[in-house]
């Protein structure tokens, strides 16, 4: 079955920064793009960030370039999200997603919660 | 301001069919073939259940179907089931790499 699972949400103050991963198994994840998407508290969904299998491309959402940074480590099956100079409209829930077909995101972690205050 | 324009609300009674709308631009729906349909339920992680406009991933019923027409999508679930209360939102690809999606539509079983 596939897994997804994040860790290192937490709270940070606005200009603070936070590193997200998600370690993954059950797919053979070199093989895949894969994403980061987020739900503010009460809110719809939101994508983030996108990345090739070889980690050649890279695709952010307006809102978040110049500021975060998606990466993988294919040797250890593993996606991160590293986010600098945060925003308290940065506060959400991130998921990581292994992408499917058509810009689809195919499966789902059960997402990490960032909270941006101060 | 969502991308992509859904009601924010629908329902039916069990056994009924629903229809959903996800309306965008030809930057986004109407210029690509790569619509898709996530279902949440509270305090869960969303699902897909519709990739490419109309293709269904294992597992998902066939209750689920979903179509395009122009610069609009839509989810229609037949046959409605108490389970399948839960948010939806549907997504595009728009230009130039870029995912969009739409505000998310609660739907209700009567």
């Amino acid at each position: 079955d596939v897994q997804l699972v994040e860790s290192g949400g937490g709270l940070v103050q606005p200009g603070g920064s936070l590193r997200l991963s998600c370690a993954t198994s059950g797919f053979s994840f070199s093989s895949h793009w894969m994403s980061w998407l987020r739900q503010a508290p009460g809110r719809g969904l939101e994508w983030v960030a996108t990345i090739k299998p070889d980690g050649s491309d890279k695709f952010y959402v307006d809102s978040v370039k110049g500021r975060f940074t998606i990466s993988r480590d294919n040797a250890k099956n593993s996606l991160c999200l590293t986010m600098n100079t945060l925003r308290v409209e940065d506060t959400a829930m991130y998921y990581c997603a292994k992408d499917g077909p058509g810009w689809s995101r195919e499966y789902w972690g059960q997402g990490t919660l960032v909270t941006v205050s101060s | 301001q969502s991308a992509l324009t859904q009601p924010p609300s629908a329902s039916g009674s069990p056994g009924q069919s629903v229809t959903i709308s996800c309306t965008g631009t030809s930057s986004d729906v109407g210029g690509y073939n790569f619509v898709s349909w996530y279902q949440q339920h509270p305090g869960k992680a969303p699902k897909l259940m519709i990739y490419e406009v109309t293709k269904r991933p294992s597992g998902v019923p066939d209750r689920f179907s979903g179509t395009k027409s122009g610069n609009t999508a839509s989810l229609t679930v037949s046959g409605l089931q108490a389970e399948d209360e839960a948010d939806y939102y549907c997504s595009s690809y728009a230009d130039t790499n870029n995912l969009v999606f739409g505000g998310g539509t609660q739907l209700t079983v009567l």
